[in-house]
């Protein structure tokens, strides 16, 4: 079976740029999560979805970052303008409903410069 | 609120050691508990899994036990490998919740 699958998988671009960070997640999964992972601050959860719903937005860091999930297969993190501190590596996670394992995609190591 | 505690890093072993990494964890009611293994350019991925006390999980010569009385989920294996080489994640979630709440990750390099 497919993992989650995340694109692109690297990004380089120029401060003030628009940056879409592409995410499908595993078929059947009904929750979605996106996470930046830094050096300085560890594993951040930024938002996640239950049936295409954003339910906790609460870890976005500021309205330059949005998020959707237009259908239970696709969800994009979008980041306008970009700026050298959004620098990371963005992750993907899918899961059922519940306490169950979140699965994780490779992830997107985004630099802004 | 809902927290994990796990040792500080980086560990280095040389090969065939003992490992341990110690976790900890507040929360209200019976998470579950997991560790996430994440090699270097990858994502997360699950290693194990316990769902209610004394539960043991295991995966891979890995082992982790549910202890509720010490709210502990230490991470070990008898003989670590250069292949095991990675950072761990010890997590929780909740019986009725959706979110996990990821310890910082412990680094560990095996050396030949």
């Amino acid at each position: 079976d497919a993992g989650v699958i995340q694109s692109p998988r690297h990004e380089v671009t120029e401060m003030g740029q628009e940056v879409t960070l592409r995410c499908k997640p595993i078929s059947g999964h009904n929750s979605l999560f996106w996470y930046r992972q830094t050096m300085m601050r560890g594993l951040e959860l930024l938002i996640y979805f239950n049936n295409n719903v954003p339910i906790d937005d609460s870890g976005m860091p500021e309205d330059r970052f949005s998020a959707k999930m237009p259908n239970a297969s696709f969800s994009t993190l979008k980041i306008q303008p970009s700026e050298p501190r959004d620098s990371a590596v963005y992750f993907c996670a899918s899961s059922l409903w519940g306490n169950q394992p979140q699965h994780f995609g490779d992830g997107t190591r985004l630099s802004i410069l | 609120g809902d927290s994990v505690t796990q040792m500080e890093g980086p560990v280095t072993l040389s090969e065939e050691a003992f490992l341990t990494i110690n976790c900890t964890y507040t929360a209200t009611g019976y998470p579950s508990l997991f560790w996430y293994v994440q090699y270097p350019g990858e994502g997360l991925q699950l290693l194990l899994k316990a769902t209610k006390a004394d539960d043991k999980g295991s995966n891979k010569g890995f082992e982790a036990t549910y202890r509720k009385e010490t709210t502990s989920f230490h991470l070990e294996k008898g003989s670590v490998q250069v292949s095991d080489s990675a950072v761990y994640f010890c997590a929780l979630i909740r019986p009725t919740g959706n979110q996990f709440y990821f310890g910082t990750g412990t680094s560990l390099t095996v050396i030949p």
